[in-house]
């Protein structure tokens, strides 16, 4: 599976839009392009996920560069309970039996 | 808004016994993953169920790793026995598991913190 980039970690104030990178610039065409999110004590939870083309969800706006390596989670108002990490994963159609590969991902903090 | 059931919730154990969790997923969920998360990285998958297979488990100390999933339902992970290196959040998820594994969601339970003194 392809490898994705991220930073360690973030700070974002409240209310503000908060852009979170990932850069995998070894992508292949049919790998999809996963967020998810893991709050403090709590499993990982499910944000968004894109091919080509942007995708809004109620939680959150895929951004997906039209090389396709790279891509930005976009959460347009930041409140104190996005403070999390947020993982970037590459998912292959067709591959890998559906395992989610994690990184280290992004911690964002949300400053009141 | 169904769930993923694990327990429990913490467990603190002496090395060289032995522990279990349980894991109840989403009713219907043919797929079924237990991963270990060490303090400051991300999951790693130790297996992966499809009913009551086991599709991949190639991560899975099988020394002292167990894990079955008898009904295709509910799974059960056990440590005999527990090291200290164990210590770690062990998380269950499911998923429906459609389209080669690329677009479905896995949803995570709340997972089992596991020290080991």
């Amino acid at each position: 599976d392809a490898k994705t980039t991220q930073p360690n970690s973030m700070e974002s104030n409240e209310e503000e839009p908060v852009h979170l990178p990932c850069n995998h610039s070894t992508i292949s065409g049919t790998d999809y392009i996963h967020w998810y999110r893991q709050l403090p004590s709590q499993g990982p939870e499910y944000v968004i996920h894109g091919l080509t083309s942007n995708v809004n969800n109620r939680m959150a706006s895929l951004a997906i560069a039209e090389d396709r390596k790279s891509s930005t989670l976009i959460l347009h108002r930041a409140t104190l309970r996005d403070a999390a990490v947020y993982y970037c994963i590459l998912r292959r159609y067709g591959g890998s039996q559906g395992n989610l590969i994690f990184g280290k991902g992004t911690k964002l903090s949300v400053k009141p | 808004e169904a769930e993923v059931a694990q327990s429990p919730r913490y467990k603190i154990t002496e090395k060289s016994q032995a522990v279990a969790f349980w894991c109840d997923p989403i009713s219907g969920h043919a797929t079924l993953y237990w991963y270990r998360q060490i303090l400051g990285q991300g999951p790693e998958l130790l297996v992966q169920f499809q009913d009551e297979s086991v599709v991949d488990d190639s991560q899975l100390p099988k020394d002292r790793f167990s894990a079955e999933r008898l009904k295709g339902v509910d799974s059960t992970l056990k440590i005999q026995p527990a090291e200290l290196g164990d210590s770690a959040m062990y998380l269950c998820a499911s998923s429906s598991l459609t389209s080669g594994g690329a677009t479905d969601t896995q949803y995570f339970g709340p997972g089992t913190r596991l020290t080991v003194l």
